[in-house]
């Protein structure tokens, strides 16, 4: 089945230390996305990619950063993570129709990220 | 004023009722809403998706759009304890980017 794939599903990581969360899809969506939601929260769009190009929220802290190397896969890269980052990391894909605008958004399972 | 507001209940519901969620936007150009169902501890699962006035029905669910009072709501008809989740109601609000509203928790009750 066609999907959205997130790796790993947990991961422990330690104040300051760098991480890096990756999500692959087979569905050959061109735009992907990366949301935080905490807990009993919204989930809040961090970046996309439409293709190979990046759109940062204007409110994403520069600690987060993002690389797409191909149609396929994703990474967040968080740089330095703070307690505050403790949250679940949520990929999203779409499609686009022939006007360019985004079609229906299918998320990833999630990886729970915590921070000793 | 939040772009997506929902009611974060709990709203409890007893089985085989009719469960009804509401959802609220602030964006009066607004032109496509999404329902997600997310089970607890889990991703978001797109269950619904309207982009026109009325109801869209489909199995269990149905999602009604009002643009003129902006509102959108979802009904879940014969409620099973499996639909005891979080409900959250999404509008686009440029090409690539959806608002969320934070959620209505449903409990179905046996």
């Amino acid at each position: 089945d066609a999907m959205v794939i997130q790796n790993p599903r947990y991961q422990v990581t330690q104040f300051g230390k760098p991480v890096t969360l990756s999500c692959s899809q087979t569905l050959n969506h061109n735009v992907m996305y990366w949301y935080q939601q905490k807990s009993s929260q919204a989930p809040k769009l961090l970046f996309h990619y439409y293709d190979k190009d990046f759109n940062n929220e204007a409110d994403t802290p520069d600690n987060f950063q993002s690389r797409r190397p191909n149609t396929s896969f994703c990474f967040l890269d968080i740089r330095s993570p703070g307690l505050g980052d403790a949250a679940m990391y949520l990929c999203a894909t779409s499609s686009t129709n022939r006007q360019g605008v985004g079609q229906p958004q299918h998320f990833g399972d999630g990886t729970r990220l915590s921070i000793l | 004023q939040k772009e997506v507001e929902q009611n974060s209940g709990p709203l409890s519901v007893p089985e085989g009722a009719i469960a009804s969620l509401n959802c609220t936007y602030s964006d009066r150009g607004s032109q496509s809403f999404f329902w997600y169902r997310q089970y607890s501890g889990k991703s978001p699962e797109l269950i619904m998706f309207i982009y026109s006035n009325g109801d869209k029905e489909d199995g269990r669910f149905t999602a009604q759009l009002n643009k003129a009072s902006q509102y959108v709501s979802l009904l879940i008809r014969d409620s099973q304890p499996s639909d005891s989740a979080t409900y959250l109601c999404a509008v686009r609000v440029n090409d690539y980017k959806l608002s969320f509203g934070a959620g209505t928790t449903v409990t179905v009750r046996a």
